[in-house]
Formats: structure tokens, sequence, C-alpha cells
């Protein structure tokens, strides 16, 4: 079965800092990743996804992620992180089976200090 | 072009009562979704439903039931709801382009059971 591991689970960062959320998965090939941004009291926003080729894909924002199959990896990157990126972040993982359900990790909540 | 909406946003149960969680998606997708959302977990699949007229079980669907309406509409019932659900459910439905595409997600519906 997949699974998806975030290992932090809050981290605070300065605000203009870099940021690096870890994601890690398991699943027997390369699956389709996911990274969402869940703001307070709302849903679910997708950042950005990749499925397959350039394994560096950019998303909204300004964040963007590095799929590494080597290490069962989709690291979400941000360069300079703003106070209004304070929110939780998914990993998600869907590994087109039946239905195309998608497994999430437990979450890692931003928060950004002035 | 509303997305994807849920109602109620609220809710407030007691133990054994039963209620019914609305979902409506206007983008013509075929595939929608149940979930649950507690702290430190994800969110975990309930139900989904990959068209009309079909519906499978998720990660956790004990205590749960589920209709698709129509293509538009996926209610989630609780038919009697236990302590144990106190949670925030979201619907999501996505887009079919051959690919594991984009899940849009509904705002939420946070319910308590007392």
């Amino acid at each position: 079965a997949q699974s998806v591991t975030q290992p932090d689970i809050h981290i605070t960062v300065s605000e203009g800092a870099s940021l690096e959320l870890r994601c890690n998965y398991s699943y027997g090939a390369t699956p389709y990743l996911f990274w969402y941004v869940q703001s307070p009291g709302q849903g679910l926003q997708l950042l950005l996804k990749y499925f397959s080729g350039d394994t560096l894909v950019q998303g909204i924002k300004g964040f963007e992620a590095e799929f590494k199959r080597s290490q069962s990896s989709f690291n979400l990157r941000k360069p300079s992180v703003h106070w209004s990126d304070a929110a939780e972040y998914f990993c998600a993982v869907d590994g087109y089976n039946a239905g195309n359900m998608l497994t999430f990790g437990g979450g890692t909540r931003l928060m950004v200090k002035p | 072009n509303a997305g994807v909406t849920q109602t109620p946003k609220f809710q407030v149960l007691k133990t054994g009562q039963s209620m019914t969680l609305q979902c409506a998606q206007d983008m013509n997708h075929n595939s929608m979704y149940w979930y649950r959302q507690d702290p430190g977990m994800g969110l975990r699949l309930i139900y989904y439903s990959a068209s009309e007229g079909t519906t499978d079980k998720g990660e956790v669907p004990n205590g749960y039931n589920v209709s698709r309406l129509n293509k538009r509409e996926f209610s989630l019932r609780l038919e009697s709801a236990a302590p144990s659900q106190t949670s925030v459910y979201f619907c999501a439905s996505k887009e079919d382009n051959g690919l594991a595409g984009e899940q849009f997600f509904g705002p939420g519906t946070r319910l308590t059971v007392l």
C-alpha cells in the first residue's frame, strides 16, 4: 500500500528565510505527487504536482519541489518565505489505483516569525 | 463557476443523531471524494465515486454511507453519529484527463458530535 510521511509536524522560519518541507513516499513505482496548502479554516489548494519529466517542478506562490526517485522524496522549497505563507502543507500521492485516490501525509504546520 | 461547495459549514450533533453532508461541483467532473481530516493524520478517504451511479469504500468507511445523486452531487450520511466522527469533512472532485489529475476541494464542514 502507498504511504506518505512528512517528518516535520511543525516548522518555524523567519520571514525572508528559505524553506524546505520534507516529504517521503512509499510506492512500488513512480507515483503522481502533489503538494497542497491549507490556510486556517479553508479548504486545500494545489501548489504543484509532478507526473513525469523534469524532476524540478514549479508551482504557484513561488514554491517549487524536486522529485528524487533514489530517495523516494518530493520536498517542497521556497527561497524567501512571506508571512502569508503561514499555513499547513500536505504532501499527497496518487498511485493511479482504482478511483485515483490520494494518500496524504500528516501535514506540516508552518509558522512565520516577523 | 463556484467549484466545489459544501453544506453546512458547521454542525453540532448529539450521539445517535443522523445527518447528511451535501456536496456539489459545477466542473463536470466524473470523480468525487469524501475525506475526513483529523489532527496529525492528514486527510483520509471515506468514500469515493468514480462516476455517476458508482460508489466505493475508501480507507475509513465505517459509520458512513454515501449517495451519488447525479453527476454534480455526492452526499455523505451519518446514520448514528458517534463522538469519534468529530472531524472536518472535505468533499473533492477530480478532473478527468486520462491521468491522475488535480483534485479540487470544497471549504469543509466542521462537525462536532457530543
